[in-house]
């Protein structure tokens, strides 16, 4: 069974660009939570999808925004980008029924200059 | 909100010793799941805990729930240096994953 994956691996953005980042889960799972990592901030949670629908948000200004697609593939989407979004930026997908496994994708690193 | 808390923060050990640590919450998780992330990668699940009283193993990896199951514990047996790396606790919140803050591993060869 193919793991989580996230598009691009690495990126690097100017100061009031946009930037969209993907996510593909593990087939079956229709949960998906993004992460935001910095250097001694742990991992922030940013927001959880399920079958299409937010249901979970994290304390994040509205330039963070996210979707799910049908085919539970993910995007978040990260608008009027400033230095400090620079981070490693994490996908997790979960079933969330019966078992509460949740597994990461290898995470973007998103560098904004 | 819910927080775990992790002990210790950071530990430097001899290689081949054994490792242990631990995750307490303010609350009871009936679930709990230990990772551990590499420099610029994203947290592996090692362990998933579901059974109280019972200890789960990966390799050398073991963990259990505590007595209260507030807590958990993972221990680490003759630790090798690629056992370097941050570990975290999670319990699932409400459609959310509540995280530990980490214990950072380094290994003296």
């Amino acid at each position: 069974k193919a793991g989580v994956t996230q598009t691009p691996r690495y990126l690097i953005k100017t100061r009031g660009q946009q930037v969209t980042l993907s996510c593909s889960p593990i087939s079956g799972h229709r949960s998906v939570s993004w992460y935001q990592q910095t250097p001694g901030q742990g991992l922030q949670f940013l927001f959880e999808y399920f079958s299409e629908t937010q249901r979970n948000k994290g304390n994040f200004p509205g330039r963070f925004s996210g979707r799910q697609f049908s085919n539970s593939r993910s995007e978040m989407n990260v608008s009027t980008l400033e230095l400090g979004d620079s981070a490693l930026y994490l996908c997790a997908s979960s079933s969330w029924t019966g078992t509460y496994e949740q597994y990461f994708g290898p995470g973007t690193r998103l560098t904004v200059t | 909100g819910q927080q775990l808390n992790q002990s210790p923060q950071s530990m430097f050990i001899q290689e081949g010793e054994d490792v242990s640590m631990n995750c307490t919450s303010s609350s009871i998780f009936n679930t709990w799941l230990w990772y551990k992330q590499d420099p610029g990668e994203g947290p592996v699940l090692l362990i998933a805990l579901y059974k109280a009283g019972e200890l789960t193993s990966n390799g050398r990896l073991t963990a259990q729930f505590g007595i209260t199951r507030k807590d958990s514990f993972l221990n680490i047996s003759a630790s090798i240096p690629s056992d370097v790396g941050i570990y975290f606790c999670a319990g699932p919140g409400t459609y959310k994953y509540i995280f530990g803050t980490g214990t950072r591993l380094k290994v003296l060869a």
